[in-house]
């Protein structure tokens, strides 16, 4: 059974303390690893996608990167508005099944 | 933009009732999925598509059944609504192998 673990559970930092959200993985046949940012009330919104160990994607403040077992999700100098649940999901199985991690609660304080 | 429209944001049902959530997207992508999405539990998936006609179950089927006679829409249906049923229910589509878009959810609670 594939299983995806985020750590911590929730992260509280000051604002412009860079830190790195973590999810681990034990999946057979990886096809690609996502993070989302999901706010109170809504949707997941999609922000990066990472298809083979040692790929990295930017954008902003953040930095996916992608190992064989795990993916961190680095935070350079967060602000307020980047409060929010960071969620990592996989995509394995010939017919693209997609399993998310329990999700990291980020709160950065002004 | 990729619209993924889920037909009611909120709903209230009695036990015992049956229930029915719709989904539609509008990029005539291949795959749909139905997550539940509760405090601690993070997204659990419930069942997803992968073509017309064809499902999978996901990891908490139990109580659930889902349709897709159309590509562009994925009904999940709650056969006989129980209190434990009260979640938030989200749907996405994606391509194959390509991010998975979100509706915005549906908050239903079973009384």
């Amino acid at each position: 059974e594939d299983q995806v673990t985020q750590s911590p559970e929730a992260l509280r930092l000051q604002e412009g303390e860079s830190s790195s959200l973590n999810c681990s993985y034990t999946v057979s046949g990886l096809r690609g690893l996502f993070w989302y940012r999901q706010d109170p009330g809504k949707g997941p919104e999609f922000l990066f996608t990472l298809y083979s160990a040692g790929e990295e994607k930017e954008k902003e403040r953040l930095k996916a990167t992608l190992t064989k077992k795990e993916s961190f999700l680095h935070i350079t100098a967060p602000k307020p508005e980047d409060s929010a649940t960071y969620l990592c999901a996989v995509l394995t199985g010939a017919n693209s099944k997609l399993t998310f991690g329990k999700g990291i609660t980020l709160s950065v304080r002004p | 933009d990729v619209k993924v429209t889920q037909s009611s944001r909120y709903l209230v049902k009695r036990t015992g009732e049956k229930v029915f959530l719709e989904c539609v997207q509008d990029m005539d992508h291949e795959n749909m999925f139905w997550y539940r999405q509760d405090p601690g539990l993070g997204l659990r998936l419930i069942y997803f598509s992968y073509d017309v006609k064809m499902k999978e179950k996901g990891d908490i089927p139990e109580g659930y059944s889902v349709s897709r006679e159309k590509k562009e829409r994925f009904s999940l249906i709650l056969e006989s609504a129980s209190t434990n049923q009260t979640s938030m229910y989200l749907c996405a589509s994606s391509l194959t192998s390509i991010e998975a878009f979100f509706g915005q959810g549906t908050r239903l609670t079973v009384v």
